[in-house]
């Protein structure tokens, strides 16, 4: 296990709601990223969180967002969810700052209606 | 071209079989790379690093040739327990993300 936790492990929200996902970061890790990963896909990058900072962001729009906390752990929101949000969404953490090894959560499997 | 190249598979190898998955990436910025492995519906772990020409870990061989952008992973007696997606992922270049392929499927038979 990687020590990375991620709630809920499952999410039924319905189109044109509003959703936020939560993640744990490993002891000892600052440095956390997003990732969309759609059925029969990889994980697509949505954005890194440094430092309470956005440090690099994916081609996604502006419903996505997020926050660090200075514990680290950090929150994804998407507003007015589209049908085609439905994925699994994954958080990493990582020590070091940038394209570095980063270690996965569980995810959290959100399905819009 | 895909940031990204991986053969989908799947691979169907009996146990004890000696299986290489290959991986061409666009990005000739990308410095770091990576395999990860991904079972069914669970999270990307972690197989191994590629920092330089390669890595070596038991029956787990990386190969990275930066001047064909292309990179290599050699699974030697294989285990029922291999079997799994294999992700490619160089990193994003100038950028702080990790770049996925839609992986490889490798499925060992007893």
């Amino acid at each position: 296990e990687t020590g990375v936790t991620q709630s809920p492990t499952h999410l039924i929200k319905t189109r044109g709601q509003q959703v936020t996902l939560r993640c744990s970061s490993q002891s000892g890790h600052n440095t956390v990223s997003w990732y969309q990963q759609a059925l029969g896909q990889g994980p697509q990058f949505i954005f890194q969180y440094y430092r309470e900072e956005e440090n690099g962001r994916g081609n996604f729009p502006p419903r996505f967002s997020g926050l660090q906390f200075p514990n680290y752990s950090s929150e994804l929101n998407v507003n007015a969810l589209e049908l085609d949000d439905s994925a699994l969404y994954l958080c990493a953490s990582s020590p070091l700052v940038g394209p570095a090894e980063q270690y996965f959560g569980p995810g959290t499997r959100l399905t819009v209606t | 071209r895909k940031e990204v190249e991986q053969d989908p598979g799947p691979f169907n190898v009996p146990e004890g079989a000696t299986v290489a998955f290959n991986c061409t990436y666009s990005n000739s910025a990308s410095q770091s790379f990576f395999w990860y492995r991904q079972d069914c519906r669970k999270e990307p772990k972690l197989l191994m690093s590629v920092y330089s020409s390669g890595n070596e870990d038991g029956r787990f061989t990386a190969q990275l040739n930066r001047a064909s952008q292309y990179i290599s992973l050699l699974i030697r007696d294989s285990k029922l327990s291999d079997s799994a997606t294999y992700l490619c992922v160089p990193d994003g270049g100038a950028t702080n993300k990790l770049i996925f392929g839609t992986g490889t499927l490798l499925a060992v038979q007893p």
